[in-house]
This record gives structure tokens, sequence and C-alpha cells, in this order.
């Protein structure tokens, strides 16, 4: 079965930079994109960007432009987001989710990492 | 960007009544449109894609409508653990936007 399995919570200062991991199984991870998004408390959801796992290519919301990078590791079925220059409002739930194929919706989700930014 | 505009943002009902959610886009979409359901505390999950087609395991009380700018999420009998809230989202163009949510309460 499809399963999207996120690394742990993360506390963070304003400036630094977090990295959510994202470890797939029961598909072929290079075959669909990874997607990535957040959450706000309290708030909606909010789509950040893709990676196409089997070039490495990505696409960002121009929103995070310069200060998000995915990226990930085939070899390990794994997906990272990295987030720098960390505000107090970046504090949100980032899930990961696996697009139905390439650019579309997403049909499966990760358990999502809670990260929080405070001084 | 397009915008997606959701309609109504609260919605008390009372189990076994119809309920009908709306999602409005600020530019035609065609049908690259999915509602997702988030349950308090837990993470989302899908329920129709390409605005009407039921994503595999979803009861079949759920149903989605609509083309262009203009869609609806329709709850044939509302029941206890149908209490969540409702996003949709498009996926016409990026970036893949959501609505701001329709929080569905008994």
């Amino acid at each position: 079965q499809v399963q999207l399995v996120q690394s742990g919570a993360e506390v963070k200062k304003p400036g630094a930079s977090v990295k959510v991991s994202c470890k797939a199984s029961g598909y072929n991870f290079n075959d669909y994109y990874i997607h990535w998004l957040r959450q706000a408390p309290g708030q909606g959801l909010e789509w950040m960007g893709w990676i196409n796992p089997n070039n490495g290519g990505t696409m960002y919301a121009q929103k995070f432009q310069g200060r998000v990078t995915m990226t990930r590791d085939t070899s390990i079925n794994t997906a990272y987001m990295e987030l720098s220059r960390l505000r107090s409002d970046d504090t949100a739930m980032f899930y990961c989710a696996k697009d139905w194929l390439s650019g579309y919706y997403t049909d499966y989700w990760g358990q999502g990492t809670l990260v929080t930014v405070s001084s | 960007d397009i915008q997606m505009t959701q309609s109504p943002s609260s919605l008390p009902a009372s189990v076994g009544d119809r309920v009908i959610i709306t999602c409005r886009a600020s530019q035609g979409i065609s049908a690259y449109l999915a509602w997702y359901q988030q349950k308090p505390g837990k993470v989302p999950k899908l329920l129709i894609y390409a605005a009407s087609t039921l994503q595999s395991g979803v009861p079949s009380r759920f149903s989605g409508s609509g083309s262009g700018t203009d869609f609806a999420l329709i709850i044939s009998s509302l029941q206890p653990e149908d209490v969540a809230t409702y996003y949709c989202q498009q996926y016409n163009s990026v970036p893949h936007t959501f609505g701001g949510g329709t929080k569905v309460q008994i």
C-alpha cells in the first residue's frame, strides 16, 4: 500500500532553515511527482510546489521562490523540502503528497511535520 | 494566480440533510478541480478529482459537479462522520490554489 512517512517535528529560530523528509513506499517512486503543502495553525491549505523524482525537476509557487528547495534521493525513495530564512509566520504543518501522475491532484498524503518557528 | 472562492465558510446542518458546497474559480479551469476532506486533527483526504470523479473508497453520497468556473460538492445525506472541513483545489495551472475551506458541522 502507498505510504508517505515524514520526519518528526522541528523547532527553529527565526532566520534558520528546516529540512523535512518524506519517505515513500508501496509504489514506483520515480513515476509520480511529489507535492509539498503547508497549513498554518487553524488556517487553510497552501500549495508550495512539486518535484519530479525522475529527473529532479521542480516547480515552486512564486511566494516561496528563493526560499524553498525541493530535492530527492531516488536510492532511498525519499523527497526533501528545505525552507530557509524562517519567520514566525512559517509556523505550520508541512505535508508531502503523491501526485496522481505528473502535475495533477494529490491522492496520498504524508502524516505531516509540524515546524515551529520561535525565538 | 487563480483565486478559488468557497462558500459558505461554515455550514451547520443536520444528519440526513443534503449539503451543497460551492467553489468558484477566478478564471476557467476546465474540470481540473479536486475536493478534499479534512477531519479535525487529521490529514486531508482526496474525495473527488476531475470535478466529478469519485476517488476509490469514497462513499457514494459524495458527488461533484461543474466545469469552467463554477463547481459544487454535494453530500446527499449528511452523516455524523462527515463533520470536517472541505477544500476545493484547482490544478489547471500553478500555483495549485485552494479555496478557503468550508467547515461542516452537525
